[in-house]
């Protein structure tokens, strides 16, 4: 079956160490976005790519970082640098882009929880 | 004006009444609309995509209203099965689906 797959679902990361959540799609969709979401709040991009080997920064971009060097994946790194790290972060993605694919939906991946210790 | 707004609730119905959320959206070149249902921490699912003036599926009703620019959801006969976050989503520039802070639905007994 087709689809979209985060790993590991719980993560935990000690105070400024580095941490890559991995994002594995085989539904063959260019397009694949990072967002976090915190409790009670709606979600937030960190990272979208609209294709292979070009990533664009979200609105709360600062503290990651992304690569996006295979069609099928886009690891997020979470750096020492993010001060607030702890959160839900979900991978999604998208068939592709321009205007006749522009208005299909996202499919998620089940989602990363990173707590800091 | 935020992007994409939501009334977080939470809303409390009791099982069997109708209930409606709206969502209103800035970006008025968008050409669909998207509800999404998000259980306790569990990933977003689609519920109902909206591409004209509305949708129905079962007991639930997708409406479009482009000339105040907002979405709304019915649910019709709620279950306890119908708690959960509903999400509105927009496709903003590029593309880039653009959320609402959700509406949070607890149906009770």
């Amino acid at each position: 079956d087709g689809g979209i797959t985060q790993s590991p679902k719980y993560l935990f990361r000690k105070e400024g160490q580095n941490v890559t959540l991995s994002c594995e799609q085989n539904l063959n969709h260019d397009a694949m976005y990072w967002y976090r979401q915190d409790p009670g709040q709606g979600l937030r991009l960190i990272y979208y790519s609209q294709i292979v080997n070009d990533f664009q920064k979200g609105d709360i971009a600062e503290g990651y970082s992304v690569s996006r060097e295979k069609k099928e994946s886009f690891p997020l790194t979470v750096t020492s640098a993010q001060k607030n790290p702890t959160a839900f972060y979900l991978c999604a993605s998208r068939p592709n882009v321009g205007f006749k694919w522009g208005n299909t939906e996202a499919f998620f991946g089940q989602g990363t929880r990173l707590t800091v210790v | 004006r935020k992007e994409v707004e939501q009334d977080p609730g939470p809303f409390n119905v009791p099982e069997g009444a109708t209930v409606a959320f709206n969502c209103t959206y800035s970006n008025s070149a968008s050409q669909s609309f998207f509800w999404y249902r998000q259980d306790c921490r569990k990933e977003p699912k689609l519920l109902m995509s909206v591409y004209s003036s509305g949708n129905e599926d079962g007991r639930f009703t997708a409406q479009l209203n482009r000339a105040s620019q907002y979405i709304s959801l019915l649910i019709r006969d709620s279950k306890l099965s119908d708690s959960a976050t509903y999400l509105c989503v927009v496709p903003g520039g590029s593309y880039i689906p653009t959320f609402g802070r959700g509406t949070s639905l607890i149906v009770h007994p």
